[in-house]
């Protein structure tokens, strides 16, 4: 399977805990982006990165929040202290740099903060 | 800040009618996309429209752009049940200048759940 990977599928976590999600994008892709999607709403931008570098960053991305992509190749995002309003589905997407082509995405990662 | 509205957010048809979902942007921009996304499961790229006037087809789905209105319509013809799921119109945030300097992030429509009823 060559398309966008995301691990793990589901994840259960008490609040106040720290949680990591990992994003595997195609492999030629070099613009990785994590959005966040709740329960019927359209995915929310949160950030992306251009090859290693982190170019933007959403104000939904609270200082609780952050993602690296060292390599340049696959990204995490980590949510530290849970939060019941974290509960969501996160979505990794990657594209090429041209801008006429889609964004694929991923499975997601479906976050359930108790 | 861009804005991007679908409706209607609901839409129960019958198998075999024909029916258009409207996606209204409040930005310029030439960068639209159409998913797919069925319950549970990730988004499906359906269409990349690119130019004012594109239009294209894919089975019983049509999409077209007006970027002077800043409307994507998607057309359904002769609903079948397998189309059910919902689906989101996104807006490229490309810079005006063309520069290939921005982000490309795609900012999303709220959805359109589509049921196709027997």
């Amino acid at each position: 399977d060559t398309g966008v990977s995301q691990n793990p599928r589901h994840k259960i976590t008490k609040r106040g805990q720290n949680v990591t999600f990992r994003c595997d994008p195609i492999s030629e892709h070099n613009r990785l982006y994590w959005y966040r999607q709740t329960l019927g709403q359209g995915p929310e931008f949160l950030t992306y990165f251009q090859n290693e570098a982190q170019l933007e960053k959403s104000r939904l991305l609270s200082d609780r929040f952050s993602a690296e992509r060292p390599k340049g190749s696959f990204s995490t995002l980590e949510i530290q202290r849970t939060e019941q309003g974290d509960s969501a589905m996160y979505l990794c997407a990657s594209r090429k740099s041209d801008s006429n082509t889609e964004a694929f995405f991923g499975q997601g990662t479906r976050l359930t903060v108790v | 800040e861009l804005k991007v509205e679908q409706n209607p957010l609901f839409l129960s048809m019958q198998e075999g009618k024909n029916y258009t979902i409207y996606c209204n942007y409040s930005t310029t921009s030439d960068r639209l996309y159409w998913y797919r996304q069925d319950p549970g499961k990730s988004l499906e790229s359906l269409f990349v429209l690119l130019s004012n006037g594109a239009v294209k087809q894919e089975g019983r789905l049509m999409a077209s752009l007006d970027t002077k209105a800043r409307l994507s319509t998607l057309h359904i013809t002769a609903a079948v049940h397998d189309l059910s799921a919902t689906y989101f119109c996104a807006v490229d945030n490309n810079p005006l200048n063309g520069s290939g300097a921005g982000s490309y992030q795609l900012t999303f429509g709220k959805g359109t759940k589509l049921s196709v009823i027997p």
